[in-house]
């Protein structure tokens, strides 16, 4: 268990609202990401943060942005939510100095209307 | 970018039977990860194994970083091996963004 919680564990939601994801980490890893799950497919980086506001983009970032204001919170924001990003959404973590494996969270399924 | 392609993408196993996943991946990599995603959708570390072979039970993996591959094999198999494999493979060490293979769904049958 690498400490790691994501918020809400499921969503539904209308096309067009705001929709924000939470990722927790309670072991102060200096990377975090965010993936998306979409069936037949294998996850896909949307993106990523190296520390405190700092972050960069992934794969397939467009319709997304982040925010890390603390080491412990990650943030997935959709500013105004498409039937298209209908996925299910994991958090992973990367502490880079004993181990070097991601850890991910237990996802967050997110359905668009 | 890399390309990470796994095989087979299916695979239904008799409970006993042994099998072998494969990993391809277009380029050199610093970092490769077997995950198994089980049927509620959690994400299970299996191996972190940029070369060489380790095993843990009756799963091992080998991979052989100069031809691009990994394989990961599993003995023995149960029922609760079932759900879909990935391998994922990352080039930088800086920012270790991984990128997937599309995964082997596995069914073991009882």
């Amino acid at each position: 268990d690498a400490g790691i919680t994501q918020s809400p564990r499921h969503k539904v939601t209308e096309t067009g609202t705001p929709v924000t994801l939470r990722c927790h980490q309670t072991e102060n890893h200096r990377y975090m990401y965010w993936y998306r799950q979409d069936p037949g497919h294998g996850l896909r980086l949307i993106h990523y943060s190296y520390g405190v506001k700092d972050t960069d983009k992934g794969e397939v970032s467009d319709g997304y942005s982040v925010s890390r204001s603390k080491t412990e919170d990650f943030l997935l924001t959709l500013e105004s939510a498409t039937s298209s990003q209908t996925s299910v959404y994991f958090c992973a973590i990367f502490s880079g100095n004993s181990y070097n494996e991601q850890f991910f969270g237990p996802g967050t399924r997110l359905t668009v209307l | 970018g890399i390309q990470v392609e796994q095989s087979p993408p299916d695979l239904i196993l008799q409970e006993g039977a042994n099998s072998t996943l494969r990993c391809n991946f277009s380029d050199s990599v610093n970092n490769l990860q077997w995950f198994h995603q089980n049927p509620w959708g959690q994400l299970i570390n299996l191996f972190y194994i940029p070369s060489g072979t380790k095993q843990n039970g009756r799963l091992s993996a080998t991979t052989v970083a100069t031809e691009r591959y990994s394989l990961l094999y599993i003995s023995s198999s149960q029922t609760t091996d079932s759900g879909v494999y990935f391998c994922a493979v990352d080039m930088n060490n800086a920012g270790n963004m991984l990128t997937f293979g599309g995964g082997t769904r596995l069914m073991v049958k009882p």
